[in-house]
């Protein structure tokens, strides 16, 4: 059984850099056969994926292009985890952020961090 | 804009049957499996109900069916529930922009 636990902070300021950590248990972030989302869900946007990680000999990310000159997924294998960072944030970046874990589908998923922008 | 498309709404009475679809283009729906999510609380996980188009996830019931014909998809509810009130979502994977791609969602209101 996978498990993913989120941990962050729930308000960024504007301008600022929003980081959140997806610890993943049940599973190695370097596995050949699985990928590492973040997803967010926000009122005026639904589901929105946002980007990846995996490795396949050699890691490799793929960016949605809504936010790709302002995001970065990194895994920390030492630490078997994956984090988001979102740069230069406003208050569109307001949402739910998931981590999920992806073989041939999003399957499994943390349990979701409030992230609010504001001053 | 989400690049898969559904209809905002939706409702039924309890033991009705409902669908919800769900369009995309060749390159997402037309060449790749569509998955189903839904979503009871905003703030909680989505919980996969279909995937692979048609497959249930052991645990869910058969009263949700899935189909995909061409560029679009359906997600069919039978025997509707009071605890079937939930945001619906649609999903696939899409070759052209490598990502994956959502509907904007679906409300489903039990009567």
């Amino acid at each position: 059984q996978v498990q993913l636990q989120q941990s962050g902070p729930g308000l960024v300021k504007p301008s600022q850099t929003l980081s959140l950590t997806c610890a993943v248990s049940g599973d190695s972030v370097s596995s050949k056969s699985a990928a590492w989302n973040w997803i967010r869900r926000s009122p005026s946007r639904g589901l929105e994926w946002l980007g990846r990680t995996y490795y396949r000999s050699k890691w490799f990310n793929d960016y949605a292009a809504s936010v790709k000159s302002r995001i970065t997924i990194n895994p920390d294998t030492s630490k078997n985890q994956f984090s988001l960072q979102l740069k230069s944030v406003t208050p569109e970046d307001t949402a739910v952020y998931f981590c999920a874990r992806s073989e041939q589908w999003l399957g499994d998923w943390g349990q979701g961090t409030l992230v609010t922008v504001s001053s | 804009q989400s690049m898969l498309t559904q209809s905002p709404s939706a409702s039924g009475t309890p033991g009705q049957r409902v669908s919800i679809s769900c369009s995309g283009s060749a390159s997402n729906i037309g060449n790749n499996y569509v998955y189903w999510y839904h979503q009871q609380l905003p703030g909680t996980a989505p919980k996969l109900l279909i995937y692979k188009s048609s497959q249930r996830p052991s645990g869910v019931p058969d009263r949700f069916s899935g189909s995909k014909s061409g560029t679009s998809a359906s997600l069919a509810i039978s025997g509707l529930r009071s605890e079937d009130e939930a945001d619906y979502y649609c999903a696939a994977w899409d070759d052209s922009l490598s990502a994956w791609v959502f509907g904007g969602g679906t409300k489903l209101t039990v009567l």
